[in-house]
């Protein structure tokens, strides 16, 4: 139990489009749902935390018009990144933490990352 | 939110001899969790230490937790060309205001066949 499921896997776009990022929990309710960056060789960043039917809180540093979160149900958050350009070509990857009635029961679960490329 | 420090980066061993990998962190925690990833891909939960636990197993994995120096270890014992991954320590703060993981900087283990 306890699945994410993120799409595409990958992507590759053109320099000043947009590209849009699903993540889909599959058999619970993600009220929370975190958004990660991952450039080559480093570890995992996180961009911003979802909460369904609010705004999404973004880390420091992270542009929150360039990079729109959506939660708008329990079961699928989304991040478009907008006006993409080279150096937003990353790993992204998008986690929920499972719970159950408020306790952390399996920690966090991931969806298996989508790899953007932007030429 | 500052990242957890990792050593080493890199390790390479022999397959059979045992890896560990080592985790500092900063703030207190509500427990600590270890992921490995394949290159390019997602991450594997691999195990999670409560804060009041200080050593828990899972098959070739053992994991300790010193909440009083704020570090873990995870051990991989006869270590198999397939362990070869990235591994991360991710801390997980929920509770002292911090709802979210936050990653160490990883350990990028090479299992030589």
């Amino acid at each position: 139990g306890a699945v994410v499921s993120q799409h595409p896997s990958w992507v590759i776009c053109k320099s000043g489009t947009s590209v849009k990022i699903e993540c889909r929990s599959l058999d619970f309710q993600a009220t929370t749902m975190f958004w990660y960056r991952q450039f080559p060789k480093q570890s995992l960043m996180l961009m911003a935390t979802s909460n369904e039917g609010s705004k999404a809180t973004y880390e420091q540093g992270v542009e929150k018009d360039k990079f729109l979160i959506n939660h708008a149900s329990l079961t699928l958050s989304t991040l478009t990144v907008t006006s993409a350009h080279p150096e937003d070509s990353s790993f992204y990857i998008c986690s929920a933490r499972v719970s159950d009635r408020g306790k952390v029961r399996h920690g966090y679960t991931f969806g298996s990352g989508t790899r953007l490329t932007v030429v | 939110s500052q990242q957890g420090e990792e050593d080493p980066q890199a390790l390479s061993i022999q397959e059979g001899e045992n890896a560990t990998m080592n985790c500092s962190y900063k703030t207190s925690i509500n427990n600590l969790q270890w992921y490995r990833q394949n290159s390019g891909r997602g991450l594997v939960h691999l195990i999670l230490i409560r804060s009041n636990e200080r050593e828990k197993h899972s098959g070739r994995l053992r994991v300790t937790l010193d909440t009083s120096k704020k570090s873990s270890s995870l051990l991989i014992t006869a270590s198999r060309a397939a362990d070869t991954a990235s591994y991360f320590c991710a801390t997980d703060a929920a509770g002292f205001g911090n709802e979210k993981l936050t990653f160490g900087t990883g350990t990028r283990l090479t299992i030589i066949p």
